[in-house]
């Protein structure tokens, strides 16, 4: 079955860029996806890409994909601490009746 | 503003109680969704539905079962709780063909002992 794949844990200082990766084994995905979720929060969709697209920018972050080599990076300029949260790649096809499957999450810390 | 709305933060639940958890979303989508968070396994999908009265199982879904008798509302039904259901569960909502994001709800933590 499909899975997705990304390290547990990541620490910056701020002001420094973050990058989040994530790998996915379905070939047949079309749509990429990074959630952001804050303590005792649900998920919040951050930013998502389509499978022909290499790259998409929206303000701070920047999505890189790597088709061949099914690899997704987020990567966030000018981390904040207000960033510290748990980010979640998913990925689904495009399908009206698809689910999402979602990696186990990388742990964003941001110290001072 | 769009919404999706479970009906508890928080629960506390003794083990062999028959346990509800209720999802309701206004966006009138299609495809309604439960997910159980654990630390250090992600989101796992339990249940999810595509139509009123229709419902898929998931990846986990022993010892649960789910209800859509109407469009904007899902539930989670645990038969007999027990303590390795104690969980944070999430449900989601999206559109059908042609949709990309997930509306999350804010979660339910259920603690049952």
């Amino acid at each position: 079955g499909e899975d997705v794949e990304q390290s547990l844990f990541l620490s910056v200082r701020e002001g420094d860029s973050s990058v989040i990766n994530c790998t996915y084994t379905d070939s047949s995905s079309t749509y990429l996806y990074w959630y952001k979720q804050e303590p005792g929060a649900g998920l919040q969709l951050l930013t998502y890409i389509f499978s022909n697209m290499d790259m998409k920018q929206d303000q701070r972050l920047t999505v890189l994909l790597n088709k061949k080599d099914k690899h997704l990076s987020l990567r966030i300029a000018d981390t904040q601490t207000g960033d510290s949260a748990i980010y979640f790649c998913a990925e689904s096809r495009n399908s009206g009746y698809s689910t999402l499957t979602f990696g186990k999450g990388t742990m964003l810390l941001v110290s001072p | 503003d769009v919404k999706v709305t479970q009906s508890s933060r928080y629960l506390v639940k003794r083990t062999g109680e028959k346990v509800f958890l209720e999802c309701v979303q206004d966006m009138d989508h299609e495809n309604m969704f439960w997910y159980r968070q654990d630390p250090g396994l992600g989101l796992r999908l339990i249940y999810f539905s595509y139509d009123v009265k229709m419902k898929e199982k998931g990846d986990i879904p022993e010892g649960y079962s789910v209800s859509r008798e109407k469009k904007e509302r899902f539930s989670l039904i645990l038969e007999s709780a027990s303590t390795n259901q104690t969980s944070m569960y999430l449900c989601a909502s999206r559109t059908g063909v042609g949709s990309t994001e997930a509306f999350f709800g804010q979660g339910t933590r259920l603690t049952v002992v």
